[in-house]
């Protein structure tokens, strides 16, 4: 399977812990992206990746989240001193930057990594 | 602020019949626009993306439209099958940049 792949699909936390995921994107794809979604919404984008330098973070990733992409490869999130209100799923996907408009718009998401936050 | 609506309700028809969803945008230039299916616990699957400069696009037995003078987007299924079934979110991009911003989705249900 050469698709995105999260790792792990599911954690479970205790509140004030501090949790990391990761994603292996696909492999030719230089763009990488975070979101976060709860339920009944939609994804909404935390931070975006070209190669290994971050180029975006939204205002909803606060000082206690943090991403890498140390390699321009795989990624990782961390969550430091988690909170209830981080349990969501965090979704990464990935993108091919290039000329042709059709691809360089089309995002492969990954399964997600569901966490809660006890 | 900017904001996309789709209705948040669960749309539920007869197979065979054409779906239709809507999404709706205010305070936003959306350069192009794209529509993805999200089956529960999986992450969306891209399906269509149409320009702000075209009005209709096609592929196999789905349909988007884009008014960028009303701010909308249709999205059609025609000959629903309960396959169909799942969650659809629209999606905004504006125009050279890769952030997407995505709607809440509506959950589509097709009852045999």
């Amino acid at each position: 399977d050469t698709g995105v792949s999260q790792n792990p699909r599911h954690k479970i936390t205790k509140r004030g812990q501090n949790v990391t995921f990761r994603c292996d994107p696909i492999s030719e794809h230089n763009r990488l992206y975070w979101y976060r979604q709860t339920l009944g919404q939609g994804p909404e984008f935390l931070t975006y990746f070209q190669n290994e330098a971050q180029l975006e973070k939204s205002r909803l990733l606060s000082d206690r989240f943090s991403a890498e992409r140390p390699k321009g490869s795989f990624s990782t999130l961390e969550i430091q001193r988690t909170e209830q209100g981080d349990s969501a799923m965090y979704l990464c996907a990935s993108s091919l930057a290039a000329k042709d408009l059709w691809a360089k718009n089309i995002q492969y998401f990954g399964a997600g990594t569901r966490l809660s936050v006890l | 602020s900017q904001k996309i609506e789709q209705n948040s309700e669960a749309l539920n028809i007869q197979e065979g019949k054409t779906a239709t969803l809507t999404c709706n945008y205010t305070n936003y230039s959306p350069a192009y626009l794209q529509w993805y299916r999200q089956d529960p616990g999986r992450g969306p699957v891209f399906l269509l993306l149409i320009r702000e400069n075209e009005k209709e696009k096609r592929k196999e037995r789905l349909k988007v439209t884009f008014d960028t003078t009303l701010k909308q987007s249709l999205f059609h299924i025609t000959a629903s099958q309960p396959a169909d079934s799942a969650t659809y979110l629209c999606a905004l991009l504006s125009g050279g940049y890769q952030k997407v911003t995505f709607g809440t989705g509506t959950k589509l249900q097709v009852i045999p």
